[in-house]
């Protein structure tokens, strides 16, 4: 079956700039995470969506980062105003449940180099 | 404030011996623990996990031990195969409260098997 898609696989852009990073979580799944893995660093978390809407967006680095989740299912999460220091694999995922023993499903990512 | 630790960048095995993995963490609220193992140009993929009030999760050639009291668990591999060559990252969380299941990782340990 179809996993967690993700575009574009790699995006490079100039710093100042505004991009738009996409997700499609599986099928079915109301709960949808954003995490980025910088160079050498584990996976940080950003945001967390159920349904349509975000109750824990602790994760966000500045509010240059927003993210918003329409029809229960793509998501999209926007940086403005690009910083070389936002260059990083940002990984979406998916699952069905809300609580601590959902096992998470990732997408690909996408490889965001800011010049 | 890194609450899942992962000391050892790197770890070298030949193919059918045991590869262990160790992971630390220090937020006492963690009470559910996963391994996930991430190919390159790959998201991470679920390999195993263990509830707190486990010491021990066995799946196939797979193995988790939770030490509660330490706050450390680990993850046996036997036999190791070269295509279990890949990162491994340990991840946290907190089942219940508002956590919303997000996940805290550990920075990855690249495990090689050689043939």
């Amino acid at each position: 079956g179809a996993g967690v898609s993700q575009s574009p696989s790699n995006k490079v852009t100039e710093k100042g700039k505004d991009v738009e990073l996409r997700c499609d979580p599986i099928s079915g799944h109301t709960a949808l995470y954003w995490y980025r893995q910088s160079l050498g660093q584990g996976l940080e978390f950003l945001i967390y969506f159920q349904g349509n809407s975000a109750p824990d967006k602790s994760g966000l680095p500045s509010d240059r980062f927003s993210a918003e989740r329409t029809g229960g299912s793509v998501s999209t999460l926007t940086i403005q105003r690009t910083q070389q220091e936002d260059s990083a694999v940002y990984l979406c995922a998916s699952s069905l449940a809300t609580s601590g023993s959902g096992e998470q499903y990732f997408g690909p990512g996408t490889r965001l180099t800011v010049t | 404030d890194q609450q899942v630790k992962q000391n050892s960048p790197s770890l070298s095995v030949q193919e059918g011996r045991i590869s262990i993995l160790n992971c630390d963490y220090t937020n006492s609220m963690f009470d559910y623990f996963l391994w996930y193992k991430k190919y390159p140009a790959e998201g991470p993929t679920f390999l195993i996990s263990i509830s707190s009030i486990k010491d021990k999760n066995e799946d196939g050639r797979f193995t988790v031990f939770l030490n509660k009291s330490a706050k450390h668990l680990s993850l046996h591999i036997v036999p190791s195969q070269p295509g279990d060559s890949a990162v491994y990252f340990c991840a946290a969380s907190e089942a219940g409260g508002t956590s919303y299941g997000k996940l805290t990782f550990g920075q990855g340990t690249i495990l090689t098997v050689h043939p």
